[in-house]
């Protein structure tokens, strides 16, 4: 059963314009969570984290959103630029204690319309 | 970039074969993770390292076993390949195991023909 869930395989944005990508949780054990964006043949890079603690944390054009009454976080990405296309993946980790062992979503493709 | 080298960086082998993936880290990082990559799955935790001589099983470790003799060093084996076990696996380093960001290398891709 997926823990960590992006309902959406894929996404298309225009250049300049905002990129939403979605995430679902269905344990409230997990209290962080993470967005990485991942090119191909690299390794997955980190962009932002979010404790369960918060609701919103900001670095430069990257936010995520965090509803934990809904389980669900997002990551708004203003302005969209070309060199934002990948695959984005969202990872939860602290279910039982676990701090250290991340649950990742199964990713969206983003693509970034010069 | 976090200082994490992956080797080999391709391999293609036989079912039944023993394959070894090295994961090397210059962060001198206490935590180190393999992980595999599949279609459908995310990215999904074999085993981890807590430090030197100390393992433990994610959820995906049937068929796998793993040592670290020194803390720079993480080796993934599969004792016996299987078809199943074709996949890119990455290795991941993080300071410790309290609620941060774990960084990665760049992937092993693994076929087993």
């Amino acid at each position: 059963d997926q823990q960590v869930k992006q309902n959406s395989p894929s996404l298309s944005v225009q250049e300049g314009r905002i990129s939403i990508l979605n995430c679902d949780y269905t344990n409230s054990m997990f209290d962080y969570f993470l967005w990485y964006k991942k090119y191909p043949a690299e390794g997955p890079t980190f962009l932002i984290s979010i404790s369960s603690i918060k609701d919103k944390n900001e670095d430069g054009r990257f936010t995520v959103f965090l509803n934990k009454s809904a389980k669900h976080l997002s990551l708004h990405i203003v302005p969209s630029q070309p060199g934002d296309s990948a695959v984005y993946f969202c990872a939860a980790s602290g279910y039982g204690g676990a701090t250290n062992k991340l649950i990742f979503g199964t990713g969206t493709l983003l693509a970034v319309q010069p | 970039d976090a200082g994490i080298t992956q080797s080999p960086r391709h391999k293609v082998t036989e079912t039944g074969t023993p394959v070894t993936l090295r994961c090397h880290q210059t962060e001198n990082h206490r935590y180190m993770y393999w992980y595999r990559q599949d279609p459908g799955h995310g990215l999904r935790l074999i085993h981890y390292s807590y430090g030197v001589k100390d393992t433990d099983k994610g959820e995906v470790s049937d068929g796998y076993s793993v040592s670290r003799s020194k803390t720079e060093d993480f080796l993934l084996t599969l004792e016996s390949a299987t078809s199943s076990q074709t996949s890119v696996y990455f290795c991941a380093i993080s300071e410790d195991g309290q609620n941060q960001p774990q960084h990665f290398g760049d992937g092993t891709r693994l076929s087993i023909l």
